[in-house]
């Protein structure tokens, strides 16, 4: 159990474009949702944390604006990365929470490349 | 903010060999996991060791915990080329449900 279902898994596109990531939870219902940044060969950078119902809570120097989280239901959380520009070009991963130990349950991500 | 940092930052080994990693850590913590980490994919969990354990075991992972010295450890056995991957310590030390991960170690398994 507890799988996490991202799409897409790759996505190209015009630079002033905006681009849509789904991030489901397929077995389980989420408490929280979070999205994740990750440049080559380094570690995650969380860039939001969601919460179904309300809204969600950006990381210091992330640009709300800019990647806008939509928590619609306690299985669906997505992220727009709205006028793409090609320095946001980057892998993106979202993870989930349930009940019990605080352990995040990942997507496959979405490598995001902007022209 | 990353607070876990993982040594050595890379790692080639032959088949059957160990691999042994570690992660040191800044503040107090509430447990610490390990995440594996494929090429291009997401991570998947491997185990979770609470800070008042000191030893966790699955299958082939061993993984050590030294709260006073804030640092963990990750032994991989005998290792297969499947376990090529990235594999990243992460900190839960507060009670809001983030985690914060390490730099990662990337191992190269070797057949």
């Amino acid at each position: 159990g507890a799988v996490v279902s991202q799409h897409p898994s790759r996505v190209i596109c015009k630079s002033g474009t905006s681009v849509k990531i789904e991030c489901r939870s397929l077995d389980f219902q989420a408490t929280t949702m979070f999205w994740y940044r990750q440049f080559p060969k380094k570690s995650l950078m969380l860039m939001a944390t969601s919460n179904e119902g309300s809204k969600a809570t950006y990381e210091q120097g992330v640009e709300k604006d800019k990647f806008l989280i939509n928590h619609a239901s306690l299985t669906l959380s997505t992220l727009t990365v709205t006028s793409a520009h090609p320095e946001d070009s980057s892998f993106y991963i979202c993870s989930a929470t349930r009940q019990g130990p605080n352990i995040q349950y990942f997507g496959a991500g979405t490598r995001l490349s902007v022209l | 903010s990353q607070q876990g940092e993982e040594d050595p930052q890379a790692l080639s080994i032959q088949e059957g060999e160990n691999a042994t990693m570690n992660c040191s850590y800044k503040t107090s913590i509430n447990n610490l996991q390990w995440y594996r980490q494929n090429s291009g994919r997401g991570l998947v969990h491997l185990i979770l060791i609470r800070s008042n354990e000191r030893e966790k075991h699955s299958g082939r992972l061993r993984v050590t915990l030294d709260t006073s010295k804030k640092s963990s450890s990750l032994l991989i056995t005998a290792s297969r080329a499947a376990d090529t991957a990235s594999y990243f310590c992460a900190t839960d030390e507060r009670s809001d449900y983030k985690l914060s991960f390490g730099a990662g170690t990337t191992v190269t398994v070797r057949a």
